[in-house]
């Protein structure tokens, strides 16, 4: 398995524009995290997903941010409209429910908003 | 609700040993972890530990878990320069089957290895 993609790696855009970043579970994982990281705030909890249900979306810093899983290979994460400080880089994480409930991670968009 | 707590940095001198420290509040947690996450990389799950064991040894790393002050610890033998990462927390419930789960990070600590 390729693990957690996540799209694009990079993301650079200007005040205002709209963004969406993409997330690729690992196959046959069921529960679907998105996390924000910054220096000042360290790894937060946006939003997660069990079987494509939203479960807690408390961390959705405001109603600019949306998420949605249409299905279970594939999720957004949807800012409209962005503005600086929603620079950071966002994980995507996915898990299958079990006994040990490691979290596999993507490698990150890491997204400048000037 | 769940909090997860670590000191943010660690230095130390390569060859010493490491140990980096956490507490969380949430009573019910059944699995504590450590991840690791390198500079431009995502996290990665180093160990984790059952909440009814008190220790965990895989070559160079230690985890020791004190159940009752709530205490995570994770050691690192003979540092090396590779070491140098951020180490995160994370503790979860056993999953109800009602939609509760989640796992719950800390913020981190930024180990730094001096050659």
């Amino acid at each position: 398995d390729a693990g957690v993609i996540q799209s694009p790696r990079h993301e650079v855009t200007e005040m205002g524009q709209e963004v969406t970043l993409r997330c690729k579970p690992i196959s046959g994982h069921n529960s679907l995290f998105w996390y924000r990281q910054t220096m000042m705030r360290g790894l937060e909890l946006l939003i997660y997903f069990n079987n494509n249900v939203p479960i807690d979306d408390s961390g959705m810093p405001e109603d600019r941010f949306s998420a949605k899983m249409p299905n279970a290979s594939f999720s957004t994460l949807k800012i409209q409209p962005s503005e600086p400080r929603d620079s950071a880089v966002y994980f995507c994480a996915s898990t299958r429910q079990g006994k040990n409930t490691e979290a596999f991670f993507g490698q990150g968009t890491r997204l400048t908003v000037v | 609700g769940e909090d997860v707590e670590q000191s943010l940095f660690l230095s130390v001198r390569e060859g010493d040993s490491s140990v980096i420290n956490c507490t969380y509040t949430d009573s019910s947690s059944t699995y504590l972890y450590w991840y690791k996450q390198e500079p431009g990389a995502g996290l990665q799950l180093l160990t984790y530990i059952f909440s009814n064991m008190d220790m965990k040894q895989d070559q160079r790393l230690t985890v020791l878990l004190n159940k009752k002050d709530k205490h995570l610890s994770l050691r690192i033998a003979d540092t090396q320069t590779g070491d140098s990462a951020i180490y995160f927390c994370a503790e979860s419930p056993l999953y109800s089957g009602a939609g509760s789960y989640q796992l719950t990070f800390g913020k981190g600590t930024k180990l730094s290895v001096i050659p």
